[in-house]
């Protein structure tokens, strides 16, 4: 199948700074890359949908200015949390669909542990 | 947005039972659903998937049931693992919409 991975795997900062998070696919181009959050013991919750080329979609509630999306190229899309605070704390978590049509089964990447201080 | 809860339902099985994991879904203009695995701290990992055209799609000792009547799918485990637990999710989809909505989740823990 399909490999998605994401950098870095877990990351721990201070109130007030950004990060980072990256997603690739490592064997398919993806037009296309979403950015979920997951709670503890709560099911994945679509923030975004990451467009190569133009803006992001963001869900209702998301914040776009706090979560910033860039989908610099056909196999990257990042997420940068700007001014992380506590509550920000999660586990993020990239997808690509494998293919061109709008029903293609969607690979995840291994997530990014998120906790600020 | 969806409401969840704090606490995942859970199934416990013993080694070598056989699981059913059930999952309702809200949309009937949905028309491709998947089987996500998640164990901890992990990201989801592809299953099985089923389009609404059929009604039962097998794989690997997994087995997924459609119906679209009652807009209710299942996943079926044959010959439970320890290896096997982990949360399930189900996820629907429409077609030309690549967007995924995810159920809730359910806990499969199997004991030795």
């Amino acid at each position: 199948g399909a490999v998605v991975s994401q950098h870095p795997s877990r990351v721990i900062c201070k109130s007030g700074t950004s990060v980072k998070i990256e997603c690739r696919s490592l064997d398919f181009q993806a037009t296309t890359m979403f950015w979920y959050r997951q709670f503890p013991k709560q099911s994945l919750m679509l923030m975004a949908t990451s467009n190569e080329g133009s803006k992001a979609t963001y869900e209702q509630g998301v914040e776009k200015d706090k979560f910033l999306i860039n989908h610099a190229s056909l196999t990257l899309s990042t997420l940068t949390v700007t001014s992380a605070h506590p509550e920000d704390s999660s586990f993020y978590i990239c997808s690509a669909p494998a293919g061109t049509s709008g029903s293609d089964t969607q690979y995840f990447g291994p997530g990014t542990r998120l906790t600020v201080l | 947005g969806e409401s969840v809860g704090l606490h995942l339902p859970t199934l416990s099985v013993q080694e070598g039972d056989n699981s059913i994991i059930n999952c309702a879904y809200s949309n009937s203009a949905s028309d491709y659903f998947i089987w996500y695995k998640q164990e901890s701290g992990k990201g989801p990992q592809f299953i099985i998937d089923i389009r609404s055209n059929m009604d039962k799609r097998q794989g690997q000792r997994v087995t997924v049931l459609l119906n679209k009547t009652v807009k209710h799918l299942s996943l079926q485990i044959a010959a439970t693992q320890p290896g096997d637990s982990a949360v399930y999710f189900c996820a629907e989809n429409i077609q030309g919409y690549s967007t995924l909505t995810f159920g809730k989740g359910t806990m499969l823990l199997v004991s030795p």
